[in-house]
């Protein structure tokens, strides 16, 4: 079965840089949260959308923006990068009221 | 913003032994998820709970609303269970789509 697809997979970037994650749902599924999770942390929730309207909020910082898109996939675009932003960064995707599937995630690197 | 608390931290059990991991928040919510996460970071989901029980092969989830209380547990463990098994709560946001609030996880070894 099809699972939540993220791109890239790892992404290496420097001091006030910015870079763009890319989240693609299951199929049918219209709604997408984006998490952080840094190193020995556990995840934190960022933002969420439901039918490409945002729909909760979490700690999100001002720098990153996201948005999803008219075929359900999400980006999360993240500026002025900092070295506390190196992390994983999952996405996950659900129909209303269904559990949330992951993706593998993204890993952040601030060099 | 509703706290998770999970119990043990860390547990090494024997492989055929029963396992128990606890999990308490402190608000009101919308559904407790159970996760499981392996080394490799990727996050899968075992259950999405708002009431009573769920089973499913080995794993077995009960959740007691009144008490904010949920348990998960392993019936018959195999060392391929090891993994960190997180906690994670829904809360109502209004808009629906309710990112989750995660507990610490549990990191469970088993032996064989």
């Amino acid at each position: 079965a099809a699972g939540v697809i993220q791109s890239p997979r790892h992404l290496i970037k420097e001091k006030r840089e910015t870079a763009t994650l890319k989240c693609y749902p299951i199929p049918r599924h219209d709604t997408v949260y984006w998490y952080q999770q840094g190193p020995g942390q556990d995840p934190q929730f960022l933002i969420s959308f439901y039918e490409k309207m945002q729909s909760d909020k979490g700690s999100i910082p001002d720098r990153f923006s996201a948005q999803q898109f008219s075929d359900y996939h999400s980006e999360l675009n993240m500026s002025s990068l900092e070295l506390g932003d190196s992390a994983l960064y999952f996405c996950a995707s659900s129909s209303w009221g269904e559990p949330q599937h992951f993706g593998d995630g993204t890993r952040l690197s601030i060099l | 913003k509703n706290e998770v608390e999970q119990s043990p931290q860390n547990l090494t059990a024997q492989e055929g032994e029963f396992i128990t991991i606890n999990c308490s928040y402190s608000v009101g919510i919308s559904a407790l998820h159970w996760l499981q996460q392996h080394p490799g970071g990727g996050i899968v989901s075992l259950f999405m709970l708002s009431s009573g029980k769920k089973k499913h092969g080995r794993l077995i989830a009960t959740i007691n609303i009144q008490e904010k209380h949920s348990s998960l547990h392993i019936t018959a463990s195999h060392p391929r269970d090891s993994a960190v098994y997180i906690c994670a709560v829904g809360s109502y946001s209004g808009g629906g789509a309710d990112g989750l609030t995660f507990g610490k996880g549990t990191h469970l070894i088993i032996q064989p």
